[in-house]
């Protein structure tokens, strides 16, 4: 089946611990993406890849890396969590980058509490 | 950068009513999608729509890129078509290819 998994898709964490969001697709796909949801501001993007080893700065990247070592993979990474990176983060995946009819996949969503 | 404005932001209904959701957007555009957030939180793409009309079951939708806006409708609503509905659109030239800009969505709660 094609999907888009990530993990964990619950966490809890405390101020300054590091963590890692993974995400990964089964399409092969060449263009994936973050982005996290707030309420009352929809859905804003951190990150994305156009290709392995390949990564650029969204709308709110401060705060968060990520790295495009494989194809399929794309974690998140918070070095030093803060309460105001509590969100529900979405990982998108699409075919190709520069292709417009391409839709995106979203994974399931991870919700991130930041104590 | 361009702007995603989604009407009405919530919408009440009784279960076999009709609805119609807008998405206007403030630039030229070469991707524009309708997306499904379920109670769950749940993404599932709807429609890539960035011009023309479809049809997928009781949804379709029309964008008129001239003008700017697309709209969603439903027909013979059922309770499970319930959650958020977002408009995003991938804006004109290279920048277009790289990204998703989401409106704020239309809550849409259908009671049996």
């Amino acid at each position: 089946e094609a999907q888009v998994t990530q993990n964990p898709r619950y966490l809890i964490t405390v101020t300054g611990k590091k963590l890692t969001v993974t995400c990964s697709q089964n399409m092969n796909h060449e263009y994936m993406s973050w982005y996290r949801q707030d309420p009352g501001l929809g859905l804003r993007q951190i990150y994305y890849s156009m290709n392995v080893e390949v990564t650029d700065k969204g709308d709110v990247p401060e705060g968060y890396k990520v790295s495009r070592k494989e194809k399929r993979n794309f974690p998140l990474i918070l070095e030093s969590p803060s309460p105001n990176q509590t969100s529900l983060y979405f990982c998108a995946s699409s075919e190709r980058y520069l292709r417009w009819t391409d839709t995106q996949y979203f994974g399931p969503g991870t919700r991130l509490t930041v104590l | 950068g361009i702007q995603v404005e989604q009407s009405p932001p919530d919408l009440i209904l009784q279960e076999g009513a009709n609805s119609t959701l807008r998405c206007n957007f403030s630039d030229s555009v070469n991707n524009l999608q309708w997306f499904h957030q379920n109670p769950w939180g749940q993404l599932i793409n709807l429609f890539y729509i960035p011009s023309g009309t479809k049809q997928n079951g009781r949804l379709s939708a029309t964008t008129v890129a001239t003008e700017r806006y697309s709209l969603l409708y439903i027909s013979s609503s059922q309770t499970t078509d319930s959650g958020v509905y977002f408009c995003a659109v991938g804006p004109q030239g290279i920048q277009g290819a790289q990204k998703l800009v989401f409106g704020q969505g239309t809550r849409l709660t259908i009671n049996p």
